[in-house]
């Protein structure tokens, strides 16, 4: 079983929709969470981190579910410029070292 | 500015030659990572390194090489024993035991 697990997609979705992404994880012991947006033929770039209340940072907010162990994005009013790959990344967060797990990705596709 | 390049941005390599991909930080970030990339792939790790003079192997570390002689550079080296080289090569590097990765802009290779 993977460490961590993404829908592929493609999300195609018109502008100003909402869209939402899951994000399973296997490791229970897993203690920090990102997702990351990957523009095409670019490094990732991170979007935000996941706490264990949810965080909002404008038209994106995250949620974690430790239960369920998976996290979510999810983008309001959607725009053009949110075309991108969005990777899921999951560590375990030992004392001095951080593995990180990433998910293949969800790519989006926001029409006009 | 501080932050992580990667060079060169293009590599192309005739079979059978070892090549080196640069990477330099300046993030004093004591954790660095090397990252392979296939198309519609997600990130799979080739090494890691932790401090100075000391690195482990990731996930597909056969076939490619490191050294880690000074805090800010982490080299990788392809050797000719990787048998499908061609790929998106991404550098990262992170505090260890906190935080997120930052990434490269990547180099990307090609096996003519």
């Amino acid at each position: 079983r993977k460490e961590v697990e993404q829908d592929p997609g493609p999300f195609n979705v018109p502008e100003g929709a909402t869209v939402a992404f899951n994000c399973t994880y296997s490791n229970s012991a897993s203690q920090s969470f990102f997702w990351y947006r990957q523009d095409c033929r670019k490094e990732p770039k991170l979007l935000m981190s996941v706490y264990s209340s949810g965080n909002e940072d404008g038209r994106f907010t995250a949620q974690l579910n430790r239960a369920s162990q998976y996290i979510s994005l999810l983008i309001r009013d959607s725009k053009l410029s949110d075309s991108a790959t969005y990777l899921c990344v999951v560590t375990p967060q030992s004392y001095n070292f951080n593995k990180f797990y990433f998910g293949s990705g969800t790519k989006l596709n926001v029409k006009p | 500015d501080g932050g992580i390049t990667q060079s060169p941005k293009y590599l192309f390599r005739k079979e059978g030659q070892n090549v080196t991909l640069s990477c330099e930080q300046n993030l004093n970030h004591d954790a660095m990572y090397w990252y392979r990339q296939d198309p519609g792939q997600g990130l799979r790790l080739i090494y890691y390194s932790q401090i100075v003079n000391d690195f482990q192997k990731g996930d597909i570390a056969e076939g490619y090489s490191v050294s880690r002689e000074k805090k800010e550079s982490f080299p990788l080296t392809v050797t000719s024993a990787q048998k499908n080289p061609t790929a998106f090569y991404l550098c990262a590097s992170s505090i260890a035991g906190l935080g997120e990765q930052f990434f490269g802009p990547g180099t990307r290779l090609t096996v003519l």
